[in-house]
């Protein structure tokens, strides 16, 4: 079946020791999306790559980047991971061809990240 | 600046009850408003809509959106335990922009 696969699903690391989150998909969408998510409240975009234009949103820390070599893979590095970075991280896709709909977005199941 | 605003933000109900959940929004050149059912997971995909006054229905949930009052209601009736989770709305542009989320409703259904 085709979808949206990201590892590891829990990941636990220490206090400014880099880690790295994957997402893979086989929907062969070219939108590729990278969410933050506290717990109660919205997932917060962090960026998102259009094919392989990168847009980073404003606020996100630049303690947070991110790699696409393909169009199925995507990477989510965080260089320092602090106490406040401890989160859900979803990866979605979507299509964006220039034909509607194309703003829905297939989430994959998330990574926790735990930092000690 | 795009919102999109969801109410209540929480909402517990006895099963079998019926609810509303709702969802406004203020966004430019306005394409589609998607709901989404999260549990203790990734978010999960219910509804698109794109166009005023027609409803989707999925069993027992069902979805309208208002383009003229810029507002979509989520309905869901005979709720079940299973359906408790929160319902995420979020809005798309016709530009390059990703969606905007609410926050959420959180809904409790207890037996």
């Amino acid at each position: 079946d085709a979808m949206v696969i990201q590892n590891p699903r829990y990941q636990v690391t220490q206090f400014g020791k880099p880690v790295t989150l994957s997402c893979s998909q086989t929907l062969n969408h070219n939108v590729m999306y990278w969410y933050q998510q506290k717990s109660s409240q919205a997932p917060k975009l962090l960026f998102h790559y259009y094919d392989k234009d990168f847009n980073n949103e404003a606020d996100t820390p630049d303690n947070f980047q991110s790699r696409r070599p393909n169009t199925s893979f995507c990477f989510l590095d965080i260089r320092s991971p602090g106490l406040g970075d401890a989160a859900m991280y979803l990866c979605a896709t979507s299509i964006r061809r220039g034909t509607p709909p194309y703003n829905e977005q297939f989430f994959g199941p998330g990574t926790r990240l735990t930092v000690l | 600046e795009d919102k999109v605003v969801q109410s209540p933000l929480s909402l517990v109900v006895h099963e079998g009850d019926t609810v509303t959940l709702n969802c406004s929004y203020e966004v430019t050149n306005f394409r589609s408003l998607l709901w989404y059912k999260q549990e203790k997971k990734a978010p999960t995909f219910l509804f698109m809509l794109t166009s005023s006054g027609i409803e989707k229905k999925s069993g027992r949930l069902s979805s309208i959106l208002d383009k003229k009052e810029l507002f979509s209601i989520l309905n869901i009736t005979a709720t079940q335990t299973g359906d408790s989770a929160v319902y995420l709305c979020a809005v798309g542009n016709s530009g390059n922009t990703p969606l905007v989320f609410g926050k959420g409703t959180r809904l409790s259904v207890i037996a």
